[in-house]
């Protein structure tokens, strides 16, 4: 089975501190993709961040970048100096390649940015 | 490049009432999903079609949920008649294969209030 492990279901930080939001996942296949959404109030899953499991560098975006550990399946995604706009649900997700996979999604990190 | 296009964004309807949501995804993008997120929980997918075809709808409670893509373009999710549980967030997504490299992008979401 394909499954997305996200451990933390709330998490708070002070503004401009960084924050690391764990996910652990399983599958059997060697081609795949992992992704962080954001998704605000409004609802909108917003692609944050998205890793090549072939890549051994780890994906970077501003910000946002993600510690990937593939023996483990482990992919952590850090903010660093947060932001009140990164206040959101944080979903971690994975797909396999080809055309025919669908997004496996975790149940989600609540982020509270503080003031 | 316009995003994934949906509407309504918001409908409040009476349990056993119909109610239709419509998805024009990414141009050029074969691969269309519909994902239901119920309050508090991760997406979950409905149904994904790859042009006009269904590649998996084994989540999709068939006695009250359709879908179509007639064209291989835009798409229709239909439910009828409504229940209360199908109170949710509605996700379209399509599937970016450039390069060779998987990436999904979402609409806004169609919001539906089952009263």
């Amino acid at each position: 089975a394909q499954t997305v492990t996200q451990s933390q279901p709330e998490m708070s930080v002070q503004e401009a501190e960084t924050v690391t939001l764990s996910c652990t996942y399983d599958t059997s296949e060697s081609n795949y993709y992992l992704f962080w959404y954001k998704q605000p109030p409004s609802r909108q899953m917003i692609l944050v961040i998205r890793q090549e499991a072939y890549k051994q560098q780890n994906a970077t975006e501003n910000r946002f970048s993600v510690n990937f550990q593939k023996a483990a399946k482990s992919f952590s995604l850090k903010i660093s100096d947060s932001q009140l706009g990164d206040t959101a649900m944080y979903f971690c997700a994975f797909i396999i390649g080809g055309s025919q996979g669908n997004l496996i999604f975790g149940k989600g990190t609540k982020l509270s940015v503080k003031p | 490049e316009a995003g994934v296009a949906q509407s309504p964004r918001y409908k409040i309807i009476e349990k056993r009432q119909s109610v239709a949501f419509w998805c024009n995804p990414i141009s050029g993008h074969a691969t269309l999903y519909w994902y239901q997120q119920i309050l508090g929980q991760g997406p979950k997918l409905l149904i994904q079609f790859q042009n006009n075809g269904v590649v998996d709808d084994s989540q999709l409670p068939k006695d009250r949920f359709s879908a179509e893509r007639l064209k291989g373009v835009d798409s229709t999710l239909k439910i009828q008649p409504a229940k209360l549980e199908d109170s949710a967030v509605y996700l379209c997504a399509s599937l970016d294969r450039e390069n060779n490299v998987n990436t999904i992008y979402f609409g806004e979401g169609s919001w539906l209030t089952v009263v």
